[in-house]
């Protein structure tokens, strides 16, 4: 039962492209959270997503930045024309249910997206 | 804003000590979890707390919810070199958001 996979584990990318990130969550998961790292520091919520819905995308910022998890195939966080301050690592969860008190959330080894 | 801070921010102790972690905030929250990540991979989950003053152990993992759900604690008994990593505490007001601590860097040396 293979956990959550993300694509690619690390991209490097020139100011002004696109980075285009992955998330193939667990079988049977239909809810996908985006979580963004920067060094030293904690997990900061992007958005969250059930099939072809976002639910909650306070986290993610209005520009340049957009989610989607269509009806086949994995849940897609793009962000255009990068800038330096996007490096980080883009973790992305899944649950298989809405999760309310102590649910659980499996984590995948994370993208980590260099701007150069 | 929900805020959880965590002390200390690094901890470097020889191996058979003993620790523990605090995760602080001014919000209450419904329930907190720990979590541990590796360099180079996403955390993963060691448990989660729900009731005010609850206590769960996990084989030399201590783990404790403070009883008006603000704070937690994670104590490590004779800590081992596999210890080692970023601990993590996330909290959640009964929703799918969980905000998460500014991490604890443990590093226990053999």
């Amino acid at each position: 039962n293979a956990g959550v996979m993300q694509n690619p584990r690390h991209l490097v990318r020139r100011r002004g492209q696109e980075a285009r990130l992955r998330c193939s969550p667990m079988k049977g998961h239909s809810h996908v959270y985006w979580y963004r790292q920067l060094p030293e520091e904690g997990l900061k919520f992007m958005v969250y997503l059930q099939k072809e819905n976002i639910i909650d995308e306070s986290g993610m910022p209005k520009e340049r930045f957009s989610a989607e998890f269509p009806k086949e195939g994995p849940s897609i966080l793009r962000i255009q024309q990068v800038v330096r301050g996007d490096s980080a690592a883009y973790f992305c969860a899944s649950s298989p249910s809405t999760p309310g008190t102590g649910e659980k959330l499996f984590f995948g080894s994370g993208t980590q997206l260099s701007v150069l | 804003t929900q805020l959880l801070e965590q002390s200390p921010q690094f901890l470097s102790i020889q191996e058979g000590e003993n620790l523990t972690v605090y995760c602080n905030s001014s919000s209450v929250f419904s329930s907190l979890q720990w979590y541990r990540q590796e360099p180079g991979e996403g955390p993963v989950l060691l448990v989660t707390v729900v009731t005010g003053g609850e206590v769960k152990k996990l084989k030399r993992l201590t783990f404790q919810f403070g009883d008006a759900r603000k704070d937690s604690s994670l104590h490590i008994t004779a800590a081992q070199p596999g210890d080692t990593g970023l601990y993590l505490c996330a909290g959640t007001s009964g929703t799918y958001k969980y905000i998460f601590g500014t991490g604890t860097r443990l590093k226990v040396l053999a």
